[in-house]
């Protein structure tokens, strides 16, 4: 089955710095790539996804971009905000095929 | 866009009764519904795949009368946490997919059982 690995479980940056989150997974056949966002008590919501037929894509301040032949995709978002402090899961999955979810980052903005 | 309702968001139950956690999409229809548990500190664990009409696919380790799952109608999906003990105690959230690839998640239901 599909594995995923993300990278770094925490990380904390400054207001208005970067911040990178990496993932990578196993299946080849897998192409679609969405990322959650949670907030403490909340559910996850989505807030970018990419398909295999796509490098990369932007929404504003975040970004996501994907290497399919090294299996690896990134969240990128800029100019952080301490409303950005959460966790983030990147998920990959096949078709309809059940999401499988890496094991998250905590990201904290601080002031 | 697409909704996914979830209730009760808390739940306090003492050991050994029985709760009931519901899961309904609200503008868009569902055959199939996905069960997860979240400890904390730690990623989403798949449960079990509500089917619509037919018996709930569940995850191997994920006892089956201890986490019934009924899918009544295209909208409304429910988890049952049967004899709840303390070890039962997690953040269980329900998704749907609103369309091809997309999972829309409810907000979750914190269950405690003392």
């Amino acid at each position: 089955g599909e594995n995923v690995e993300q990278h770094p479980s925490t990380l904390s940056v400054q207001e208005g710095d970067s911040a990178v989150i990496k993932c990578t997974y196993s299946d080849s056949a897998s192409n679609y790539f969405p990322w959650y966002k949670q907030e403490l008590g909340k559910g996850p919501q989505l807030i970018i996804d990419i398909r295999s037929n796509v490098g990369e894509k932007k929404d504003q301040r975040i970004a996501v971009t994907l290497n399919k032949t090294a299996k690896h995709f990134s969240l990128h978002i800029t100019e952080t905000q301490p409303e950005d402090s959460a966790v983030y899961f990147c998920a990959a999955s096949t078709g309809y095929s059940t999401l499988t979810f890496g094991k998250g980052t905590m990201l904290l903005v601080s002031p | 866009g697409a909704v996914v309702s979830q209730h009760p968001s808390w739940v306090i139950c003492k050991s050994g009764t029985s709760v009931k956690i519901e899961c309904r999409s609200l503008d868009f229809q569902a055959t199939t519904m996905f069960w997860y548990r979240q400890f904390p500190k730690q990623s989403l664990m798949l449960m079990a795949t509500s089917n619509e009409g037919s018996k709930a696919t569940y995850e191997q380790g994920v006892e089956k009368d201890k986490f019934l799952i009924n899918h009544a109608s295209l909208t409304l999906s429910t988890l049952t946490v049967t004899s709840a003990h303390p070890e039962d105690s997690s953040f269980y959230i329900c998704s749907a997919r609103p369309g091809a690839n997309v999972l829309t998640f409810g907000a979750g239901s914190r269950l405690t059982v003392l």
